[in-house]
């Protein structure tokens, strides 16, 4: 399978514990996205990679969170500290940015869905 | 900033009916418009996309036409089936170098198709 996969599929974790979810995009794709999407809502923007470098971060992204693509394959994506409302889908994205090309086409992971108890 | 907007379902048809789902947006360029679907346990994936003014997507019997004098990009299909029953996002993309390529989504439209 050579699309983007996400792990785990599913956690369960306690307020306050910290959580780390992994991404590894489709091989070659120098971008990488990480999108948050609660029930009901469609997904919402959390941060991007252009290779290892972490070129935008959004304002949904507190300081709990942190993102990292150390060598610009897989991606992680940790939250300390876990509160109720990080309960959510965690979803994951690639593409191939090509210079002078206004957009490259997202292909999007399976997500990992966070229940925090 | 950026948004979209997607009429609300969810959307219950019969099999063979015609599909609109409106969407219209917000947007401080030149963005490109999608539509995403998502079936019942599985991931987003593209349905159909178009990247300029008049520029009409179309994959699958479904199509949107990018319309910028009214900033919308409605999704239609002249005959659904009981397997176009998922979740449809519209969403966009500012062109420019510095957004990033970033999706900004609509809140997504269940449609729930009848045999």
């Amino acid at each position: 399978d050579t699309g983007v996969s996400q792990n785990p599929r599913h956690k369960i974790t306690k307020r306050g514990q910290n959580v780390t979810f992994r991404c590894d995009p489709i091989s070659e794709h120098n971008r990488l996205y990480w999108y948050r999407q609660t029930l009901g809502q469609g997904p919402e923007f959390l941060t991007y990679f252009q290779n290892e470098a972490q070129l935008e971060k959004s304002r949904l992204l507190s300081d709990r969170f942190s993102a990292e693509r150390p060598k610009g394959s897989f991606s992680t994506l940790e939250i300390q500290r876990t509160e109720q409302g990080d309960s959510a889908m965690y979803l994951c994205a690639s593409s191939f940015r090509l210079s002078g090309r206004s957009h490259n086409e997202q292909f999007f992971g399976p997500g990992t869905r966070l229940t925090v108890l | 900033g950026d948004s979209v907007t997607q009429m609300e379902g969810p959307v219950t048809l019969s099999e063979e009916a015609f599909l609109t789902i409106n969407c219209t947006y917000t947007a401080t360029g030149y963005p490109s418009l999608f539509w995403y679907v998502q079936y019942p346990g599985e991931g987003l994936q593209l349905l159909l996309k178009a990247t300029k003014a008049d520029d009409k997507g179309s994959n699958k019997g479904f199509e949107a036409t990018y319309r910028k004098e009214t900033t919308s990009f409605h999704l239609e299909k002249g005959s659904v089936q009981v397997s176009d029953s998922a979740v449809y996002f519209c969403a966009l993309s500012e062109s420019a170098v510095e957004y990033g390529n970033k999706l900004v989504f609509g809140a997504g439209t269940i449609l729930r198709v009848k045999s």
